[in-house]
């Protein structure tokens, strides 16, 4: 099983609302990441979770709060989005955080429009 | 720092021609640099990977890319394409030491004509 899954697949919010993102997987993976990716744009960055330790914030806004609560679970908690918050959240994982080694394997994103 | 540069954010080929993606890199160490495809409504999916092995690597569906550090280029090939493979290509780039960030080029939409 080489399957990351992501829920929901799209999520509408206002600006007010709190809502959150979830990732999984079953691989025995032990690195987990957040991007953001825009429309025509390619991801970025946006958190490195190694061994349910946060290990790299690219400087997101604290709008954003990621939540590893154990090795095959990943959240993105939302809260007070702007309309330019809206993409798609694309979330990975890899064995470990040797790029080198390792091949990070994406879920299918969640898409968010923020009214 | 690392980054990619991807020529060309639009190519289309005629079903069972060349594909030619090109892909410049810009690395301060030696570079481990990535191909991802990404169809339409879908996360990425790793093509094929250079981590300072063979020059020549071959990857999935058959793709294949050539790093040449005369040229600091890594383009992506395949000789000839299917109309399966339309999607958005992607090129990335990370440093052997340090942190684990994959950084990306602007992609290239590959369209297949009949």
């Amino acid at each position: 099983d080489t399957e990351v899954t992501q829920t929901p697949k799209h999520l509408v919010m206002g600006m007010t609302n709190k809502k959150s993102l979830k990732c999984e997987q079953h691989m025995g993976h032990r690195a987990m990441y957040w991007y953001k990716q825009k429309a025509k744009k390619p991801p970025e960055l946006m958190f490195v979770y190694s061994y349910e330790k946060l290990s790299i914030n690219e400087s997101v806004p604290s709008r954003f709060s990621p939540e590893c609560p154990n090795s095959s679970l990943l959240n993105l908690h939302l809260h007070a989005l702007q309309p330019e918050d809206s993409a798609l959240y694309l979330c990975a994982s890899s064995q470990d955080t040797v790029v080198s080694r390792y091949e990070q394997y994406f879920g299918p994103g969640t898409r968010l429009t923020v009214t | 720092a690392q980054s990619v540069t991807q020529l060309g954010s639009h190519v289309s080929v005629s079903e069972g021609a060349l594909v030619l993606l090109r892909c410049n890199y810009s690395s301060s160490v030696p570079p481990y640099l990535f191909w991802y495809v990404q169809y339409p409504n879908q996360g990425l999916q790793l093509l094929l990977k250079y981590t300072s092995a063979a020059t020549l690597v071959k990857g999935i569906n058959g793709f294949e890319a050539e790093f040449k550090k005369s040229e600091t280029s890594f383009h992506l090939t395949k000789p000839s394409a299917h109309m399966s493979d339309a999607a958005e290509y992607f090129c990335a780039v990370s440093g052997q030491t340090g942190a684990n960030n994959l950084f990306f080029g602007t992609g290239t939409r590959l369209t297949v004509i009949p």
